[in-house]
């Protein structure tokens, strides 16, 4: 399969703490993005990390990529109530334009 | 900022019924697709469009969906006639060719549609 899974499937942090997700794939990627979804609604870009990068930050946001472990993480740091969603990676491998979405993160953050 | 956008937000249709969904994606790309997610799954992809053509499409995408740019603007999803389990979000991407090397894709808000 080339499918992202990412890891935990469901977490649940006070305001404030840091949350980390993690993805990881199978095959040769060209890049992986990371997204946000609150519940029932779009997807929002966070970040696109390319398969020779190894970090990314935007605002409380950092992403790493590990291309010989085929792995990806987000890190959210002092999250906050609103950072509540679901978080997706989605990779696009090499020799075909589609992006593979995992089955996403179900982040909680509790005031 | 450019942006994808998508119509109708929300779609409900009975079954066995014809539905269009819209995109209009952002001017100057060139590169199209359609994605959907059934509530509480995952993004699936169903096809790509490049050209005037399918360029890639899962195995989704059966004979009951269509898909066409009919003018320089809009690019539509048609589902013949709709089943229970087409109910789901769908959601456009559209990509540039600034760069070979680029593969970004930028979605649309999604339509939900919901087939009764």
């Amino acid at each position: 399969s080339q499918q992202g899974e990412e890891d935990p499937q469901a977490l649940s942090i006070q305001e404030g703490e840091n949350a980390t997700m993690n993805c990881s794939y199978k095959t040769s990627i060209n890049n992986l993005q990371w997204y946000r979804q609150n519940s029932g609604r779009g997807l929002v870009h966070l970040i696109l990390i390319r398969s020779n990068e190894r970090e990314k930050h935007s605002g409380r946001l950092r992403v790493t990529l590990d291309t010989s472990k085929k792995s990806s993480s987000l890190l959210i740091t002092a999250s906050r109530a609103a950072d509540t969603a679901s978080y997706f990676c989605a990779t696009a491998f090499s020799g075909t334009y589609k992006y593979i979405f995992g089955t996403g993160t179900r982040l909680k953050v509790l005031a | 900022e450019p942006e994808v956008t998508q119509t109708p937000s929300h779609q409900v249709t009975q079954m066995g019924q014809e539905v269009i969904l819209r995109c209009v994606p952002i001017s100057n790309h060139l590169y199209f697709y359609w994605y959907r997610q059934i509530l509480g799954q995952k993004v699936e992809f169903l096809v790509s469009f490049y050209n005037n053509e399918i360029s890639e499409k899962s195995e989704i995408f059966d004979d009951q969906f269509s898909v066409e740019r009919p003018d320089g603007s809009n690019f539509t999803l048609k589902i013949r006639s709709t089943k229970l389990e087409d109910s789901a979000m769908y959601f456009c991407a559209s990509r540039d060719k600034v760069s070979r090397s680029s593969y970004e894709q930028y979605f649309g808000p999604g339509t939900r549609l919901t087939v009764t």
